[in-house]
């Protein structure tokens, strides 16, 4: 299994400008998460989804949007690229079983700069 | 007042010295907590976790709650080199779509 993976590594964007974070999961996963981490702060919680085509939004989720249509993938779509969107991306996911240690398994991150 | 409080350091310790991180929280609600280690430009994996209050120890790893105190802990033993990470504390309720409310991360330096 490849478990979390997540594409792009890097990115730098010019303001205004949109893309889309890819991240997937071959372990068949229910439940998947986007977090955004920046210095000092913690890991921040975006945007979730409990299944294929049902998401919700997080902490922070202004100025991005996602999309669930298969177990496997959840794209995070930024529209207008803005400074204060210059951080680390991170997914995850977990089982949709109730478990012990309620872990979440981390994709490797997408570092993003927004000039 | 944020949810999940973490000092985020930088700590700084000799090789074999005892590593103790902390976090306190003001939602009494929570029942998971866990401690997941990063290292450098890495995603966050789960070292350990304790469910409701108690010890827990793994190797050289011993996780604390104390929930009338809303406090927890990690403490390191005989600390290596390789213990070297950024460790955030996380939390979450017994439902509610199982997310974590983190903490800011306590970036820990072991020297050799």
């Amino acid at each position: 299994n490849a478990g979390v993976t997540q594409t792009p590594k890097f990115r730098i964007l010019k303001i205004g400008q949109s893309m889309t974070l890819q991240c997937a999961q071959d372990m068949n996963h229910n439940y998947m998460y986007w977090y955004r981490q920046d210095p000092g702060m913690g890991l921040k919680l975006i945007y979730y989804s409990v299944g294929a085509g049902i998401t919700d939004k997080g902490e922070v989720p202004n100025g991005y949007n996602v999309s669930r249509s298969t177990t496997e993938d959840f794209p995070l779509r930024l529209e207008l690229a803005a400074p204060s969107q210059t951080s680390v991306y991170f997914c995850a996911s977990r089982p949709g079983l109730q478990r012990e240690n309620n872990e979440q398994f981390f994709g490797p991150g997408t570092r993003l700069t927004v000039l | 007042q944020k949810e999940v409080e973490q000092d985020p350091g930088p700590l700084s310790v000799p090789e074999g010295a005892i590593v103790s991180l902390n976090c306190t929280y003001s939602n009494s609600a929570f029942q998971y907590f866990m401690w997941y280690r990063q290292y450098s430009r890495k995603g966050p994996e789960l070292l350990m976790y304790t469910y409701s209050s108690g010890n827990k120890e793994d190797g050289r790893f011993t996780a604390q709650v104390d929930k009338s105190s809303k406090y927890i802990s990690l403490f390191i033993r005989d600390s290596q080199p390789s213990d070297s990470a950024t460790y955030l504390c996380a939390m979450s309720l017994l439902s509610n779509d199982y997310k974590l409310s983190f903490g800011a991360g306590t970036t820990v330096t072991v020297r050799a």
